[in-house]
């Protein structure tokens, strides 16, 4: 986790109240990703960014928004959540260019609960 | 066909034994494969990164990829009580996301 913090680290909202997670890193990777973990479904992809301003869509992106405005903090933003985003969120980094990056180093993770 | 498909477990494996996780995948272009460790309540870490086909080592770890067979492996020798984790195995192909297995809850038991 050397290198990266996410915040806040738990988290309890009401159905219907926007969210912001942010993503902090120290090692000044270009790109950076936010993913969700649940039982049965493993890891998958929200939106991730390569580069600041620059973000993109991921498997499971409806309901989330991202925003980049400097190279170490990505955000990531339940417009109005719902209680089927109740999940642990990580944000990772990686310092390839593209999407094809080899690896990825990922934070704490954030757990949400949506009631 | 899933596109990587692994074994959710839980395995459990006396202190000492050879442990072998495994991985299926379905794409042939998957070229880079990872190994990750998750341990309870925290983030996947890499563990283990092998480009291709063959094997690599590192101290009691080795990951082995058969790319003809769409397999991948990774053996932990001398197993410890601190290896009981999720291991997500990982891997891409070249301009292409990484796709994660769903991984495989591994207890050692002392």
């Amino acid at each position: 986790d050397a290198g990266i913090t996410q915040s806040p680290r738990h988290k309890v909202t009401e159905t219907g109240t926007p969210v912001t997670l942010r993503c902090h890193q120290t090692e000044n990777h270009r790109y950076m990703y936010w993913y969700r973990q649940d039982p049965g479904h493993g890891l998958r992809l929200i939106h991730y960014s390569y580069g600041v301003k620059d973000t993109d869509k991921g498997e499971v992106s409806d309901g989330y928004s991202v925003s980049r405005s400097k190279t170490e903090d990505f955000l990531l933003t339940l417009e109005s959540a719902t209680s089927s985003q109740t999940s642990v969120y990580f944000c990772a980094i990686s310092s390839y260019s593209g999407i094809s990056t080899d690896t990825q180093y990922f934070g704490p993770g954030t757990r949400l609960t949506v009631l | 066909q899933k596109e990587v498909e692994q074994d959710p477990g839980p395995l459990s494996v006396p202190e000492g034994a050879i442990v072998s996780l495994n991985c299926t995948y379905s794409n042939s272009a998957f070229q880079y494969f990872m190994w990750y460790r998750q341990y309870s309540r925290k983030g996947p870490e890499l563990l283990m990164y092998t480009y291709s086909s063959g094997n690599k080592e590192d101290g009691r770890f080795t990951a082995q990829v058969d790319k003809s067979s769409k397999y991948i492996s990774l053996f932990i020798r001398d197993s410890q009580p601190s290896d009981s984790a999720t291991y997500l195995c990982a891997m891409k192909a070249r301009d292409d996301k990484i796709i994660f297995g769903k991984g495989t809850r591994l207890h050692i038991l002392p």
